[in-house]
């Protein structure tokens, strides 16, 4: 599976776009990428997947450029309740099932008011 | 649709004892994962149970197992425990292997 790098942490104002940056240099042409959050205490819950260019949903947009070394979170007008630590995966989950999901050190993310 | 069970939710053991945890996973999904959560060493993958066989098998001892009933059902069983085994223990189920739903775990105190 494809190694990730993301930022360790990052401060935001509520209202504020943030901005969470993945690095995955080594990602095969069949492999994913799925971000998830985490409350404390909480199991992880699914936020967005792609695999090239723009995904959007009701909660996040991820961006994928062309090259697909590095892909974009987007969390819109951020509010207290998205402070949590967001896990950015790469891997082939579609052919191969679910199995040995990866998840990184993450970043912590910390929205004030 | 109810999510992913585990239970119990908290759990005191002490060290050489065994402990037994368990996870119902969401109605219809086949495919169960558990995860070990600590400080430390972030979350590590454990094992994954698909109609009844283990798939696939994290870097843990084998003081670690686990099992899968026809139900979905799946257990998870630490033996001898010993004090790093302090962890969130999640458990996560998956129908079509894009997204996996984790249940809020159990955390497993050793003393």
């Amino acid at each position: 599976l494809a190694k990730t790098t993301q930022p360790i942490s990052m401060d935001s104002y509520e209202g504020q776009e943030v901005n969470i940056t993945c690095s995955h240099n080594n990602i095969a042409t069949n492999d994913y990428i799925t971000w998830y959050q985490q409350f404390p205490s909480q199991g992880p819950r699914f936020i967005i997947q792609g695999y090239k260019t723009k995904v959007t949903n009701e909660v996040a947009s991820l961006f994928i450029p062309a090259d697909r070394k590095s892909s974009t979170l987007s969390l819109p007008r951020v509010s207290l309740s998205d402070t949590a630590v967001y896990y950015c995966l790469v891997g082939d989950m579609l052919r191969t099932g679910f199995q040995k999901l990866v998840f990184g050190t993450g970043t912590r993310l910390l929205v004030s008011p | 649709k109810a999510g992913v069970t585990q239970t119990p939710r908290y759990l005191i053991k002490t060290r050489g004892q065994q402990v037994t945890l368990s996870c119902s996973p969401i109605s219809g999904h086949r495919s169960v994962s558990w995860y070990q959560q600590t400080p430390g060493q972030g979350l590590q993958f454990l094992f994954e149970y698909f109609s009844e066989t283990q798939r696939n098998k994290g870097n843990f001892p084998g003081r670690f197992s686990g099992r899968q009933f026809s139900n979905s059902r799946s257990e998870m069983n630490v033996s001898t425990l010993e004090l790093g085994d302090s962890a969130l223990y999640l458990c996560a189920s998956s129908a079509t292997g894009i997204e996996a739903f984790f249940g809020q775990g159990t955390r497993l105190t050793v003393v």
